[in-house]
């Protein structure tokens, strides 16, 4: 069964400064990967995703995100933070890409420092 | 656009009764809808995949008992939480995708969030 692990709990950065969240995924097929971002009280925002194709792919508000088949991983980064981007940020995997079902991680929780 | 809508956005429900949440999508035909739990402190998990005119699908450790659902048409489905318990709080999510087609995008709704008390 597929996983998806998010080893930091909570990642503290200062405004300006880069940024990368950590994801690794349990998967032995073709993965298709995402990522989410929970703004404060609110449902989940669709960040970017991962098709099999190019293992760089650019989201939006400057995300980017790296596939790394050999690492097993779909690392999440940003050059420069800024203060809206205080949120939990959630990397899930699914099995095909034609369902509904999502597999998430536990969530990173992203401070922004003034 | 398209966008996803879930009534009610916040309830409160008193231990052992029941409450029922809705999922409205907007501008896409929402062939297939997840549901989804966030419980306190947790991550998001998947409660049960409904795809119009074929069987809902309920993953381990959720029923149709417990939560049935329907999902009459291309645009509209509810979930109802029966008999709610304090394990039961947390924020539920509706996932709806235009399915039938590949890499088509999952839309989520803002959650509707239950309190038991």
């Amino acid at each position: 069964a597929q996983s998806v692990t998010q080893p930091d709990a909570r990642v503290t950065v200062s405004e300006g400064a880069s940024l990368q969240l950590r994801c690794k995924y349990s998967y032995f097929g073709t993965p298709y990967l995402f990522w989410y971002v929970q703004y404060p009280r609110q449902g989940l925002q669709l960040l970017l995703k991962y098709y099999p194709g190019d293992p760089v792919v650019q989201g939006v508000n400057g995300f980017e995100a790296e596939f790394s088949k050999s690492n097993s991983s779909f690392h999440l980064r940003k050059a420069s933070v800024h203060w809206s981007d205080w949120a939990v940020y959630f990397c899930a995997v699914s099995m095909t890409s034609n369902t509904n079902k999502v597999v998430f991680g536990t969530g990173t929780r992203l401070q922004v420092l003034p | 656009g398209a966008l996803v809508y879930q009534y009610p956005r916040r309830t409160i429900c008193k231990s052992g009764t029941s409450m029922r949440m809705e999922c409205q999508a907007v501008g896409f035909q929402a062939t297939s809808v997840a549901w989804y739990r966030q419980s306190p402190q947790k991550t998001f998990e998947l409660i049960a995949l409904s795809t119009v005119n074929s069987a809902i699908k309920y993953e381990q450790n959720f029923t149709q008992e417990k939560f049935p659902i329907s999902h009459p048409n291309l645009s509209f489905s509810s979930m109802t939480v029966l008999n709610a318990y304090l394990e039961d709080r947390g924020l539920y999510l509706c996932g709806a995708r235009a399915g039938g087609r590949n890499y088509a995008e999952q839309f989520f709704g803002p959650g509707t969030r239950l309190t038991v008390l």
